[in-house]
């Protein structure tokens, strides 16, 4: 059974600032996702990685194979990015996603 | 979204009463999912489906059963609901396309066992 830990907890930053919130499993996956929920709100996908580097607008997400770790970054953070983020892993076979327990983020202006 | 939605959205029932949540898609994916959230315990899997009558369970699967008679709809249901299953469910699809493989859930149903 994979093992998805999730750091920090909680993070509380101020506008402009750099964010980052790391991953890490311990077993081989096929894919390593991460997901953003907002307060009160549905779940929503923002990256799926199975090697490398993706960046989408102002968020990058990384991952390392060989270390069994992934990086969610944020550039120029806003309060809007306040939100849950969660890290998840696939196996590849058809069953779902084992999940980090989140990152609650705030972001004040 | 991916043509999720999820009913009821909100539910309060007894200790005891049998209650069935449902899934529907619109987009014929093969793959579906039931997934609870609670906090300090994240997000975990509860059954899945691959395919019309193809289910296994998950994690957390004591108490609940699934059935997936369609392709369109996924229903979990609790035999008889107790207080620990008191949750937020949520639903989710798997995209297979290409190297993609991305998963998209529905809003969510909020059940309050009493």
């Amino acid at each position: 059974k994979n093992e998805v830990e999730q750091s920090p907890q909680n993070l509380t930053a101020q506008e402009g600032e750099f964010i980052t919130i790391n991953c890490s499993y311990s077993v081989g996956i096929s894919a390593l996702h991460w997901l953003q929920q907002h307060p009160g709100g549905g779940i929503v996908s923002l990256f799926m990685l199975s090697s490398g580097k993706k960046k989408h607008g102002r968020l990058i997400a990384t991952i390392n194979i060989q270390e069994k770790h992934s990086s969610l970054h944020i550039t120029a953070s806003h309060p809007r990015d306040s939100a849950v983020y969660i890290c998840a892993a696939s196996g590849g076979g058809a069953d779902g996603l084992t999940f980090g327990k989140g990152t609650h983020l705030i972001i004040q202006p | 979204d991916a043509g999720i939605t999820q009913s009821p959205r909100h539910k309060v029932t007894e200790t005891g009463t049998p209650v069935t949540l449902r899934c529907h898609q619109t987009e014929n994916h093969r793959y579906m999912y039931w997934y609870r959230q609670d906090p300090g315990h994240g997000l975990r899997l509860i059954h899945y489906s691959y395919g019309v009558k193809d289910t296994d369970k998950g994690e957390v699967s004591d108490g609940y059963s699934v059935s997936r008679s369609k392709t369109e709809d996924f229903l979990l249901t609790l035999e008889s609901a107790t207080s620990s299953q008191t949750s937020v469910y949520f639903c989710a699809i798997r995209r297979l396309a290409g190297e993609t493989d991305t998963q998209y859930f529905g809003p969510g149903t909020r059940l309050t066992v009493l």
